[in-house]
């Protein structure tokens, strides 16, 4: 099945410095890539996604590239505020409709 | 236009008791997907249904866990005879019509400590 790996587990940065989280996946056939942000005690919450006919796609201070051939992703955060500071999650769909996740990457954003 | 709709928020359930989580999916969506997560850790699904049938159950574990979304009322998930691993936070995520690709909104999620 499909397998999805991300890193880096923490990520501390000062506030308007740029985070980066990136993830790699297993399938070939997957084709669609949302991110998603989690507060602490809340929901998970879409904030972009991508699908696999697109190489990069950006709004505002967050964009996702994709890498098809090396099957790998990445979620761009820029000038980074301490509102952004939660726990991000990369998930990739494929043939199923299920989405599998990453373990979450924890941001802090310092101010 | 109200989200995905998830009850009770917290649950406590003593071992070998019952469990039962309800969600109620988007209006206009329907595809229910569930979600559970352990403290620390990531979503890992557990299964996928439309009204009236099962899609792919092929993460839920193969006893004591159950699931439906009958043509009337909310999706259900049930857990019989709880231990403590299954404490964490169920989520029940839906989308609308299947496609290629399916962005999936989640609910404020159940939260269950078996004691």
């Amino acid at each position: 099945g499909e397998n999805v790996e991300q890193h880096p587990s923490t990520l501390s940065v000062q506030e308007g410095d740029s985070a980066v989280i990136k993830c790699t996946y297993s399938d070939s056939a997957s084709n669609y890539f949302p991110w998603y942000k989690q507060e602490l005690g809340k929901r998970p919450q879409l904030i972009i996604d991508i699908r696999s006919n697109v190489g990069e796609k950006k709004d505002q201070r967050i964009a996702v590239t994709l890498n098809k051939t090396a099957k790998h992703f990445s979620l761009h955060i820029t000038e980074t505020q301490p509102e952004d500071s939660a726990v991000y999650f990369c998930a990739v769909q494929g043939g199923s409709e299920k989405l599998v996740f990453g373990k979450g990457t924890k941001l802090t954003v310092n101010p | 236009n109200a989200g995905v709709m998830q009850n009770p928020r917290h649950l406590v359930r003593r071992r070998g008791q019952e469990a039962r989580l309800r969600c109620s999916p988007m209006k206009g969506h329907s595809h229910v997907y569930w979600y559970r997560q352990l403290p620390e850790e990531g979503l890992k699904f557990m299964v996928y249904l439309q009204k009236e049938n099962i899609i792919d159950e092929s993460g839920m574990p193969k006893e004591r866990f159950s699931a439906e979304f009958p043509k009337e009322g909310p999706s259900i998930l049930r857990i019989q005879q709880v231990v403590r691993g299954d404490s964490a936070a169920y989520f029940c995520a839906s989308s609308p019509l299947r496609r290629s690709y399916n962005e999936q909104f989640f609910g404020p999620g159940t939260r269950l400590t078996v004691l």
